[in-house]
């Protein structure tokens, strides 16, 4: 089956730094990856939409220059929080899509906490 | 625009009783429906989905969903359940002509030994 892992799995940060989490599909190419993120005891929100080579679409609210999207190649999608808060801390997980098919599968995703 | 409703925050069950998940959901064109479960601290994984044919739906584990389009609902079922079967259930949707997905609120389920 189709397997997506994230990288890191969980990391402590400082306030103020940046940190860079990895979304990889191991066994396809994907051509739009997607990132969420979920607090705790709720549902998950999509920050933003990549597709391959081209600029990330971000969701109404999210700031996209805080949460820097990058979809260099077709199975490697990053996610960079810049200048981390506190508030910032949150589980985030990535999902990949094939071209055309119906499914995203997920990563197992980071749990990040800025102290 | 498309929503997902997942009435029940919790849903407690004997182990071996039938197990049912309810999901409701609104989309403006053809939906598609998806099951996922999350275990604690990990990402989702994928159990059942809807596109089109047959309304009943068989998927991992077991489990298996019905679509019923008059009532737009799409219930996760299992007919005997498991310890290892209490997680976080999300039901999610997306029509047709969308590729984002959108998640309902998520339900406990925890079964009882």
């Amino acid at each position: 089956g189709a397997v997506v892992s994230q990288h890191p799995s969980w990391v402590i940060c400082k306030s103020g730094t940046s940190v860079k989490i990895e979304c990889r599909s191991l066994d396809f190419q994907a051509t739009t990856m997607f990132w969420y993120r979920q607090f705790p005891k709720q549902s998950l929100m999509l920050m933003a939409t990549s597709n391959e080579g081209s600029k990330a679409t971000y969701e109404q609210g999210v700031e996209k220059d805080k949460f820097l999207i990058n979809h260099a190649s077709l199975t490697l999608s990053t996610l960079t929080v810049t200048s981390a808060h506190p508030e910032d801390s949150s589980f985030y997980i990535c999902s990949a899509r094939e071209y055309s098919s119906y499914e995203q599968y997920f990563g197992p995703g980071t749990r990040l906490t800025v102290t | 625009a498309q929503s997902v409703a997942q009435p029940e925050d919790q849903v407690n069950v004997a182990e071996g009783n039938p197990l049912t998940v309810k999901c409701t959901y609104s989309v403006s064109g053809n939906p598609y429906l998806f099951w996922y479960v999350q275990y604690p601290n990990r990402g989702l994984q994928f159990l059942l989905k809807y596109i089109t044919g047959d309304n009943l739906v068989k998927g991992s584990y077991g489990f298996e969903a019905e679509f019923n389009k008059s009532q737009t609902s799409f219930h996760l079922k299992k007919p005997s359940a498991l310890v290892s079967d209490s997680a976080l259930y999300f039901c999610a949707v997306r029509d047709s002509g969308n590729e984002k997905l959108t998640f309902g609120t998520g339900t406990r389920l925890t079964i009882i030994p």
